[in-house]
This record gives structure tokens, sequence and C-alpha cells, in this order.
């Protein structure tokens, strides 16, 4: 079964400043990976996700994330963080099947607060 | 388009009681999976339906049921209610095999057993 660490459960950050939001996963085969953030009261919302190719990702609101096989990692990164940031993220992973019908296993999650 | 609607927001009800949440998928999306998220966690799979049917199920005891209707939205139910079911429960739809990776979310339903 694949699981999910995320290394910090919560990221204090001042506005403008960089920041990297760890993500580790473990699995035997191939999967997908994906990072989505959760603001107050609400759902979640895909950030952005890796399938395969570039293992470079570029998300929405200016955030991106590595794939690193050799380490198991899928860190996310923004260069420059608003006070608008500030959210629950979380790393999700799933095999790699059939597409559209997968079930994911998350972390539990990185709180990022943004200060001003 | 609406998005992933779910209904009731927040719900509390009393030890042993049964409840039942629903969900209606985005346009287009003919599977449906169910996630609880207890407070301070990440969502935990509870399970999926597509064509009417569970298909796949996460580590829940069955007092957790669910059911897909022919138009595709899915009601959640719970029997006999424990403290520890105090949770945020998500629905998440997809478009189905071969047609894309990315799962929507709900806003959730906030369901507080006292």
């Amino acid at each position: 079964a694949q699981s999910v660490t995320q290394l910090d459960s919560q990221v204090p950050v001042f506005e403008e400043a960089p920041v990297e939001l760890r993500c580790n996963y473990s699995s035997s085969v191939s999967v997908y990976l994906f990072w989505y953030v959760q603001y107050p009261n609400q759902g979640l919302q895909l950030l952005l996700k890796y399938l395969s190719g570039s293992t470079l990702v570029k998300g929405i609101n200016g955030f991106e994330a590595e794939f690193n096989k050799s380490q198991t990692s899928f860190h996310l990164r923004k260069p420059s963080v608003h006070i608008s940031d500030t959210a629950e993220y979380f790393c999700a992973v799933t095999l790699y099947m059939d597409t559209g019908r997968r079930a994911l296993t998350f972390g539990s999650g990185t709180r990022l607060q943004v200060q001003p | 388009d609406a998005g992933v609607t779910q209904s009731p927001t927040h719900l509390i009800k009393t030890r042993g009681q049964q409840v039942t949440l629903r969900c209606s998928p985005k346009s287009g999306h003919d599977t449906v999976s169910w996630y609880q998220q207890a407070l301070g966690q990440g969502p935990q799979f509870i399970f999926q339906y597509y064509e009417e049917e569970e298909r796949q199920r996460g580590n829940f005891p069955d007092r957790f049921s669910g059911h897909q209707f022919p138009n595709y939205s899915s009601e959640l139910n719970v029997n006999a209610l424990l403290l520890g079911d105090s949770a945020l429960y998500l629905c998440a739809s997809s478009p189905g095999a071969g047609r894309s990776t990315e799962a929507f979310f709900g806003q959730g339903t906030r369901l507080t057993v006292v």
C-alpha cells in the first residue's frame, strides 16, 4: 500500500519570502502525485499534479513542485508567498491505475502561515 | 457549472443515531468518492461508486454505507454514530475511465456527534 509523509505540520513564513513544503511518499509501484490546498471551512482545490514527463510541475497561484523518484519526494515551492496563501496544504498519491477512477491517499497536511 | 455540491453543510447528531449525507457530482462526472477528514488530519478514503455500485473501499467499518443513483448523485450513510465519527465528510467526483486525472471536491459536510 502507498503512504504519504508531510514532514512539517506547520510552516510559518513572512510575506514575500520563499517557501518549501515537503512531501515524501512510499509505494512499490508507480504513482501519480498531487498537491491540494484547503482554505478554512472549504473543500480541497487542486494546485498541481504529476503524472509523467517533466519532473518540474507548475500549478496555479505561482506554485510548483518537483518530482524526485530516487528520493521519493514531491516538494511544493513558491518563490514569494502572499498573505492569501495562508491555508492547509495536502500532498496526495494514487496508484497508476484506471484513469479517472482513483482513490487518493493523503498526507496529514502542512499548515502554511504567512505573516506580514 | 455548479461543481460538486454537498448537503447539508453542517449537522449535529447524537450517539447511536443514523445520518445521511448527500452529494451531487460535477456535470459530466460519473464517479463519486467519499472521504472522512478528522480535525487536524488529512482526508481518508471511505469508498467510491460508479455505475451505481461500490467499486473500492477504504478501511472503514460496515456502519458506513453508500448508494449511487442513476443521475450519478450519491449518499453516504452512517449507522450507530460514535463520537469518533465527528469529522468533515468530503465528496469528490471525477469523469470516469480514461478521461481525466483530476478529482473535484465539494465543500464538505461538517458532522458533529454529541
